[in-house]
């Protein structure tokens, strides 16, 4: 199975911050890599997919770049209801593997 | 705009089968998607159990492979999961997704199961 190790497990930030999620892939993936988001009590919300291409919705704050086996998810200008906990998914073959999460807190 | 919908039994005692069904509305089932089922627990996080193509053809996690059977029911626009022997480990919520490519377009909103005596 490809191994998804995502960095940091918890983060703080305040609103307006810029912050950086990574999500390192073993083996590599090429850009088969997504991300999601997921509020409590809620179901994962896909927000960018093929490593770059946000979801219809998205707003512009978010983007992603990387390659092979090492990803960023970026949100510049953290909103309110940016709060909450953060996976990336591998794509490039099955069984399809997930990250053990982000969880972004306010400061 | 598709939707789906888990239905399943929430509680259940060790050793039996759950058996889940995601009902499907906003798009046809034999549409160009692969349906998925994934769970999530504390412990584990997001893990992939399987996925299903409108001709049947589906693809499973290994490590849920002996245990696991999904199946598609085009006439009521649904699918389904039936996981056999299940014990506490399998205490979860349990999410149907459309996918896409292997990525997970659109999800349900997920269905508790408890596993107990």
């Amino acid at each position: 199975d490809i191994q998804m190790t995502q960095s940091p497990s918890s983060l703080s930030a305040s609103i307006g911050d810029r912050v950086t999620i990574t999500c390192r892939a073993s083996p590599g993936i090429s850009t088969y890599l997504n991300w999601y988001q997921q509020k409590p009590g809620k179901a994962p919300k896909l927000l960018i997919y093929s490593t770059f291409i946000l979801q219809s919705g998205v707003p512009s704050r978010f983007s992603g770049s990387g390659s092979g086996t090492e990803f960023t998810l970026t949100i510049n200008s953290l909103q309110p209801e940016d709060f909450a906990t953060y996976y990336c998914q591998q794509s490039y073959t099955t069984p399809l593997t997930f990250g053990q999460g982000t969880r972004l807190e306010i400061k | 705009q598709v939707q789906l919908q888990e239905s399943g039994p929430g509680l259940m005692k060790p050793s039996g089968t759950l058996s889940l069904s995601c009902a499907v509305s906003g798009v046809s089932i034999s549409s160009t998607h692969w349906w998925s089922w994934v769970r999530q627990t504390p412990g584990k996080g997001l893990e992939w159990i399987g996925e299903i193509y409108h001709s049947g053809s589906t693809n499973y996690n290994p490590s849920l492979q002996s245990r696991i059977t999904i199946s598609v029911d085009k006439s009521k626009n649904q699918f389904s999961l039936e996981l056999n022997f299940v014990t506490p480990a399998d205490t979860a919520v349990y999410y149907c997704a459309r996918a896409v490519a292997n990525t997970f377009h659109d999800w349900g909103q997920g269905t508790v199961v408890t596993v107990s005596t």
